[in-house]
């Protein structure tokens, strides 16, 4: 089964500074890879996706993910953060051909004026 | 398009009362989920349909859950009886392709908060 490790259930940095939220899978084949963002009291938002193709990924508001086959990790970035930003990430994990979704336990990211 | 919709947005009830949370998916969308979202598990996929047919409901906790889909813009979770237990937000997902394949992706409600005391 997939399992989803998310380092760091929260994470503070300052306002401009670089948002980097860690998140590793382990399987033995790829699978496809989310980050979603839910901000408090909604409901989970799509921010990216890695399925085939280009290993880094754009997503919106300005967040990026690198898939990694070597480290089996598929890490969120932001080169500066804003106060908007402020919200629980979860990174989560699809078996290609099936048709499941696990996430990891969450990030919370807090940040500073 | 509104997104997928859940109602209610907060529900409090009384141990042992029946509770129903609901659930219109994003039109067109062929598949369903039913996630529980708990400080101490996470997101937990509770029961999945396709086609408004379930596919796996093996997350369902106990005989207390249960869930339908008579048609393609409708479904409900339903818990009888309730116990505190249970108490979680309660989030419904579609989307529009197999999560598995290059175009899926599950769009998600705003959830239900549903408290039991």
């Amino acid at each position: 089964a997939q399992s989803v490790t998310q380092l760091g259930s929260h994470v503070s940095v300052s306002e401009g500074a670089l948002v980097l939220l860690r998140c590793n899978y382990s399987s033995s084949v790829p699978p496809y890879l989310f980050w979603y963002v839910q901000y408090p009291n909604q409901g989970l938002q799509l921010l990216l996706k890695y399925t085939t193709g280009a290993t880094l990924v754009k997503g919106i508001n300005g967040f990026e993910a690198e898939f990694k086959k070597s480290e089996t990790s598929f890490h969120l970035t932001k080169p500066s953060a804003h106060m908007s930003d402020a919200a629980e990430y979860f990174c989560a994990v699809s078996d290609r051909g099936a048709n499941n979704l696990f996430f990891g336990t969450g990030t919370r990211l807090t940040v500073i004026p | 398009d509104a997104g997928v919709i859940q109602s209610p947005r907060h529900e409090v009830t009384e141990m042992g009362q029946e509770v129903t949370l609901r659930c219109k998916p994003i039109s067109g969308h062929d598949y369903l989920f039913w996630y529980r979202q708990t400080m101490m598990r996470g997101l937990e996929l509770l029961i999945y349909f396709n086609n408004n047919v379930p596919i796996d409901d093996s997350g369902m906790p106990e005989d207390r859950f249960s869930a339908k889909m008579p048609n393609a813009s409708f479904s409900t979770l339903k818990i009888q009886p309730s116990e505190p237990r249970d108490s979680a937000v309660y989030f419904c997902a579609s989307s529009q392709f197999a999560l598995g394949r290059p175009s899926g992706g599950a769009f998600f409600g705003q959830g239900t908060r549903l408290t039991v005391v």
